[in-house]
């Protein structure tokens, strides 16, 4: 059965500072990994896609097939960055649909 | 574009009763996807839609629950005679057919028994 983990569900940097929030999963077939993202009092929403290989608001993660990582990394946090975090692999199930397993998530704090 | 549409935002129920949690995919959107969250768990996959079809419910409770997505109207969650452990955030989200650039989720419904 795929499972996604976050060890850290509490995260905090200064602003200005690198961060990289974890992100291990494990899944017997070809995985598609996302990282999504909430801020306060809004809904979640997609942040980025390892298929795309993109960039959004200076996000970048990188899947490791030898790790089945997929840390989301940032080398310069801003305190607008602030929220929490959810990894989530997509599986293929019946009818070509893809149902999502989360990660319990990890909320970043970034000080001024 | 108004997205994807939940309602109610905030729903408090007395053990027993029925709740009934409301979803509107977006535009153009034909699977609806709901997800529960427990507090301090991550989402759990409940059930996946289409129009009039339930594809897969392998993440719904055998019992007290239930989806249904019309041919028209919104999809509906139904949980009958609640119980306190389920209280809970309930979220749904919505793809087009080629959903591998993920979903858009709803702000959910908060359910609160009592």
């Amino acid at each position: 059965a795929q499972r996604v983990t976050q060890p850290e569900k509490l995260l905090s940097v200064f602003k200005g500072a690198p961060v990289e929030l974890k992100c291990n999963y494990s899944y017997s077939g070809s995985p598609e990994l996302f990282w999504y993202v909430q801020y306060s009092r809004q809904r979640l929403q997609l942040l980025l896609r390892h298929i795309s290989r993109e960039s959004i608001k200076g996000f970048t993660a990188d899947l490791n097939k030898g790790e089945t990582s997929f840390h989301l990394k940032k080398p310069f946090a801003q305190e607008e960055d602030s929220a929490m975090y959810y990894c989530a692999l997509s599986k293929v199930t019946s009818g070509s649909a893809r149902q999502l397993t989360f990660g319990s998530g990890t909320q970043l704090t970034v000080l001024p | 574009n108004a997205g994807v549409m939940q309602n109610p935002r905030h729903l408090v129920r007395r053990r027993g009763q029925e709740a009934r949690l409301r979803c509107s995919p977006m535009k153009g959107h034909s699977h609806v996807y709901w997800y529960r969250q427990l507090p301090e768990e991550g989402l759990k996959f409940m059930v996946y839609l289409q129009k009039e079809n339930i594809i897969d419910e392998s993440g719904m409770p055998k019992e007290r629950f239930s989806a249904e997505f019309p041919k028209e109207g919104p999809s509906i969650l139904r949980i009958q005679q609640v119980v306190r452990g389920d209280s809970a955030a309930y979220f749904c989200a919505s793809s087009p057919i080629d959903s591998l650039y993920g979903y858009t989720f709803g702000s959910g419904t908060r359910l609160t028994v009592v």
